[in-house]
């Protein structure tokens, strides 16, 4: 099975502060992302990475930066945490392999992020 | 960038019976794929089906069934003989083939009523 694992479940954070967000998976998969997920809004694409040091806007970057030095891990940076990132940040990964139709994103179990 | 659109926030279903959830999307691709995921409360996103837009017929697993008209961008998700577990949020979801993101819609609280 596929594991992506988000380093935190739960997390506080001080407004002003440097966050990490750390994302692993184990299946040797080009593609990882980070969304946001907020009520009525869905998950938000912030940033996705397609290959080692790769890495794309989207749609909702500013606040944000990223980081994939290995290809198992993606890390989420916010430079200084604001009230407004209070959020759930949702990892994922996948491949794409058409021949298998191996496709779909896997996804960690969340971090439940809240600025203070 | 693709927009994924879902008009439901919330559907009700009695137990049993059939639901059906709307997804629209806005995309100038002819080839890409798009994805049903269920979140139950534990967080965890599962997928539920997916559709690969070049095939004409609609995938189905199980009680979950799809009707994918790509003319009109509609991919709307059928539960068939809903059961409690089904309770869930249901995201609708697009993957691009040209720059590989994916991109979900706001989501569909389901509840199922005993």
């Amino acid at each position: 099975d596929v594991k992506v694992t988000q380093s935190s479940r739960y997390l506080v954070k001080r407004t002003g502060e440097k966050v990490f967000l750390e994302c692993v998976q184990d299946m040797d998969h080009e593609n990882m992302f980070w969304y946001r997920q907020d009520p009525g809004l869905g998950l938000r694409l912030i940033y996705f990475s397609y290959d080692v040091k790769m890495k794309e806007k989207g749609d909702i970057p500013e606040g944000y930066s990223v980081s994939r030095e290995k290809k198992e891990r993606f890390s989420l940076i916010l430079e200084s945490a604001s009230t407004n990132q209070t959020s759930m940040y949702l990892c994922a990964s996948s491949l794409v392999d058409a021949r298998t139709g191996l496709t779909e994103a896997f996804f960690g179990q969340g971090t439940r992020l809240t600025v203070v | 960038a693709q927009t994924v659109t879902q008009s439901q926030p919330e559907m009700s279903v009695q137990e049993a019976e059939t639901v059906t959830l709307s997804c629209t999307y806005d995309t100038s691709e002819s080839d890409y794929y798009l994805f049903w995921y269920k979140q139950p409360p534990s967080r965890q996103m599962i997928l539920v089906i997916r559709q690969e837009a070049y095939k004409q017929q609609n995938a189905t697993e199980n009680r979950f069934s799809v009707n994918f008209q790509k003319a009109a961008k509609s991919f709307s998700l059928k539960i068939s003989d809903s059961q409690l577990g089904d309770a869930a949020m249901y995201f609708c979801a697009y993957r691009s083939l040209n720059n590989n993101d994916m991109r979900f819609g706001a989501g569909t609280r389901l509840t199922v009523k005993p």
